[in-house]
């Protein structure tokens, strides 16, 4: 089992650019989770997607983010015209039945 | 919404003794407590969880107990070692929603050799 991966590693944008991270959830887990992480702080939630399906966008910002998970292929998270302020690393996590959650390495973002 | 606090911020312990990380959450209908260990520039990786059914749960020398009255649970690392080395995050499962965490503000913890 590979694992939780999320591509690319490091993104580097200029503002105003779009950004398209990528994350593919470990085989047999239906449950997808983006979280995002400034630098010295925590976790904070973003959305929570299944397959086709938003189940709870309720930390993502309503402009400029959007998340899709669709029935074949990696969950997306993409940020249209970003900001400094977006600047982060953004983590996915998977999880088989929604209790346990199990982390991708990250994608550092960095807005020129 | 659950809101999550941790502490403390920093902890700084000598390698061989213990180190104990709290955390309290507000909404009772959470049930399920995981805790995170970070690596600078890694991902977080889960080391130990415990749900609401349970008051403490032990993984060789990591240990978590639960006190669901106190809505208070914490992590117990006894003989720590330099690799413990980490920032550590507490979490709970918000009651009100399908799945998503909460994440406490993260414990440096710092073993010295």
């Amino acid at each position: 089992n590979a694992g939780v991966m999320q591509n690319p590693r490091h993104l580097v944008r200029r503002r105003g650019q779009e950004a398209r991270l990528r994350c593919s959830p470990m085989k047999g887990h239906s449950h997808v989770y983006w979280y995002r992480q400034l630098p010295e702080e925590g976790l904070k939630f973003m959305v929570y997607l299944q397959k086709e399906n938003i189940i709870d966008e309720s930390g993502m910002p309503k402009e400029r983010f959007s998340a899709e998970f669709p029935k074949e292929g990696p969950s997306i998270l993409r940020i249209q015209q970003v900001v400094r302020g977006d600047s982060a690393a953004y983590f996915c996590a998977s999880s088989p039945v929604g209790v346990e959650q199990f982390f991708g390495p990250g994608t550092r973002l960095t807005v020129l | 919404g659950e809101n999550v606090e941790q502490h403390p911020s920093t902890l700084s312990v000598q390698e061989g003794d213990s180190a104990v990380i709290k955390c309290t959450y507000s909404d009772s209908a959470s049930n399920y407590f995981p805790w995170y260990k970070q690596e600078l520039g890694k991902r977080p990786q889960l080391i130990i969880d415990i749900r609401s059914n349970v008051g403490e749960k032990k993984d060789q020398r990591i240990a978590v107990t639960l006190n669901k009255t106190a809505k208070h649970f914490s992590l117990h690392i006894t003989e720590t070692q330099p690799e413990d080395s980490a920032v550590y995050f507490c979490a709970a499962k918000d009651g009100g929603s399908q799945g998503n965490l909460i994440f406490g503000k993260g414990t440096k913890l710092s073993v010295k050799p």
